[in-house]
């Protein structure tokens, strides 16, 4: 089972800020890696598949990057809305589909 | 639009069982994997069970493996998930989410609205 590790646990930036978000597989998965951002009392919501091409209707701020064992999740100009629970998910050697813990955004 | 709407969650004792729904619409059903993925309470997302686009094939995660069942109706555009032997740990939201390319297994989009499922005594 492949294992996805994020990190930090939570991050706090101010509005308008940047937030790096990191994810690290357990072995190589190429670039089959999603993300997901997840609101409080809302199902999770696709941003990011293929390591780094956006989904419908997600904004530039929005960026992925990586491939292997190492990726990355990176929001630009934070918006008080950005304030979510985000998810990395390999899609590359399944069963199990395997999540990260998450990493906590705040905005303050 | 795509969408999927799960139903048939609520409270149940340990040791008994419980059928989920998750009706879909706005896409070829027949055409698309779809996946059953659970959170528990301030907890992370963990994949649960996958069933192939024509119902062929069925994955299950290891902690369900024997007591979950996944099936699908092509006829009602519906994916089920059959809970039996329930057990505390099985305390959680259910979403169904699709697979996001036909006949293909990859990343999950869109997602349901979950329907939440508590065994307890």
């Amino acid at each position: 089972e492949i294992v996805m590790t994020q990190s930090p646990a939570t991050v706090s930036v101010s509005p308008g800020g940047r937030a790096t978000l990191s994810c690290r597989a357990s072995q190589p998965i190429s670039t089959d890696v999603a993300w997901y951002q997840q609101k409080r009392g809302q199902a999770p919501r696709l941003l990011i598949y293929a390591a780094s091409t956006r989904a419908t209707d997600i904004p530039a701020r929005f960026s992925g990057s990586g491939s292997g064992t190492d990726f990355t999740l990176t929001i630009s100009s934070l918006q008080s809305e950005d304030s979510a629970v985000y998810y990395c998910q390999q899609y590359n050697d399944w069963p199990p589909y395997t999540f990260g813990q998450g990493t906590k955004l705040e905005i303050k | 639009q795509v969408q999927l709407v799960e139903s048939g969650g609520g409270v149940v004792q340990p040791g008994r069982s419980l059928r989920l729904s998750c009706v879909a619409s706005g896409f070829i059903f027949t055409n698309y994997a779809i996946h059953w993925v659970r959170q528990a309470p301030g907890k992370g997302l963990e994949w649960v069970a996958l069933m192939s686009h024509d119902g062929s094939t069925k994955y299950y995660a290891d902690s369900v493996k024997g007591r979950f069942t996944i099936s699908r109706d092509n006829s009602k555009n519906t994916l089920y998930l059959q809970l039996s032997n329930l057990r505390t740990a099985d305390t959680a939201v259910y979403y169904c989410a699709r697979a996001h390319s036909p006949n293909k297994n990859n990343w999950f989009d869109p997602w349901g609205q979950g329907t939440l499922v508590t065994v307890s005594s």
